[in-house]
């Protein structure tokens, strides 16, 4: 059972760079997001997808993009890597938009931008 | 706006003592959902229970439990005969309904310490 896979799970950029962290749910989930996660900050949403061809921003989306063509996959791409960017990132997923449909998290990726 | 709010930075509790977790939020929307979850030292995310709005019951899940009062917009959990596996970081998140496009954010979290 893979869940949700996420890739790297580790990597180090530096300033100006470009990446994208892939994340891939086998669950069928409409619904995708990702978290970063700073000490002390809990989890700040980035960006989210309730389906295929539908995102929209989260509480922190400057310096990240997203698409979603399929239902499985949600990557997330960085433009331009800043120091600030230096982070833990969740890629989580949900069968359901609404309601009682918990989050499924991948394993996270720590990024260091130097 | 949603918002969520977790007061206790941190905690310590003697073990098999009962913790309450503070968890207050704010929506503008009339259904909404409240989850909380559990992150030990390893990292991965754990799923502990959910509470909807519209429930009339408080949502128990083994030695946990949601002490859900709408009027004040809490959502405290409540754990029951608290073990040392129970030492980790806790996240409270809210999905709001419809106007919040279903997104969940999550509170800054709380770091509970069972002592021995």
């Amino acid at each position: 059972n893979a869940g949700v896979t996420q890739t790297p799970k580790f990597q180090v950029l530096k300033t100006g760079q470009s990446m994208t962290l892939q994340c891939a749910q086998d669950m069928n989930h409409e619904y995708m997001s990702w978290y970063r996660q700073d000490p002390g900050m809990g989890l700040r949403l980035i960006h989210y997808s309730v389906g295929a061809g539908i995102t929209d921003q989260g509480e922190v989306p400057n310096g990240y993009n997203v698409s979603r063509s399929t239902t499985e996959d949600f990557p997330l791409r960085l433009l331009s890597a800043a120091p600030s960017q230096t982070s833990v990132y969740f890629c989580a997923s949900s069968y359901s938009r609404t309601g009682a449909g918990e989050l499924f998290f991948g394993e996270g990726s720590r990024l260091t931008v130097l | 706006a949603q918002k969520i709010t977790q007061t206790q930075p941190g905690m310590f509790v003697q073990e098999k003592e009962a913790v309450t977790l503070d968890c207050t939020y704010d929506t503008s929307d009339p259904s909404y959902g409240l989850f909380w979850y559990k992150q030990p030292s390893s990292g991965e995310m754990i799923f502990l229970i959910y509470q909807g709005s519209y429930d009339q019951q408080n949502a128990t899940e083994g030695r946990y439990s949601l002490n859900f009062q709408k009027a004040r917009k809490s959502a405290n959990l409540v754990i029951s005969a608290s073990q040392l596996g129970d030492s980790a970081m806790y996240f409270c998140a809210m999905r709001g309904g419809y106007s919040s496009a279903s997104k969940i954010i999550f509170g800054s979290g709380t770091r509970l310490s069972i002592r021995p």
